[in-house]
């Protein structure tokens, strides 16, 4: 199993510019969360998906902040527009409801926003 | 609301010693615990959860836990240190088993030789 594939690993932009971060779940799995790593905040949860739906996108930050999933295979997290204090560890998980319930970790994207 | 305190940001043990990390919780509900431990640039890898029985849970690498309820309490555990285990460790709760993670802060383990 590849386990979940998250992309790019590094990303650098300036202030103002369109991030866009992508994760592909484990196949198979039906919940897909993100989740964001700061020295300030710790890893804080950002939104959460069950079957392509997202259930709770209460951590979202503000509106700069969207997050999609068209498909059981792959999801989006944009900022739109960037802000330095955008900077931070972006991790996705996924796991299968009902069977187990382990939530596997991508390697995460790390954002520096100039 | 829930939410997990990790005691010490940072631990320091020698090799072949005891590694005792301290986790505690607040819920309303029957927690779910976790602990994760990740490796320097890496993501997140579970060592071990509690749900439901047995409240001494086994992980991977040799680590364990203990859930005492009347402790709020999930304390991470490991007989004798390896070099290997130098990671930070997160301890975790959620309401509901495949629910959002909770996270604590982390703490910092080091090994010393």
């Amino acid at each position: 199993d590849a386990g979940v594939i998250q992309s790019p690993r590094h990303e650098v932009t300036e202030m103002g510019q369109e991030v866009t971060l992508r994760c592909k779940p484990i196949s198979g799995h039906n919940s897909l969360f993100w989740y964001r790593q700061t020295m300030m905040r710790g890893l804080e949860l950002l939104i959460y998906f069950n079957n392509n739906v997202p259930i709770d996108d209460s951590g979202m930050p503000e509106d700069r902040f969207s997050a999609k999933m068209p498909n059981a295979s792959f999801s989006t997290l944009k900022i739109q527009p960037s802000e330095p204090r955008d900077s931070a560890v972006y991790f996705c998980a996924s796991t299968k409801r009902g069977a187990g319930d382990t939530q596997y970790f991508g390697p995460g994207t790390r954002l520096t926003v100039l | 609301a829930q939410s997990v305190t990790q005691l010490g940001s940072h631990v320091s043990v020698s090799e072949g010693a005891l590694v005792l990390l301290r986790c505690n919780y607040s819920s309303s509900v029957p927690p779910y615990l976790f602990w994760y431990v990740q490796y320097p640039n890496q993501g997140l890898q579970l060592l071990l959860k509690y749900t439901t029985g047995a409240t001494l849970v086994k992980g991977i690498n040799g680590f364990e836990a203990e859930f005492k309820k009347s402790e709020t309490s999930f304390h991470l555990t490991k007989p004798s240190a390896h070099m290997s285990d130098a990671a930070e460790y997160f301890c975790a709760v959620s309401k509901n088993q495949g629910g959002k993670l909770i996270f604590g802060q982390g703490t910092e383990l080091s090994v010393k030789p």
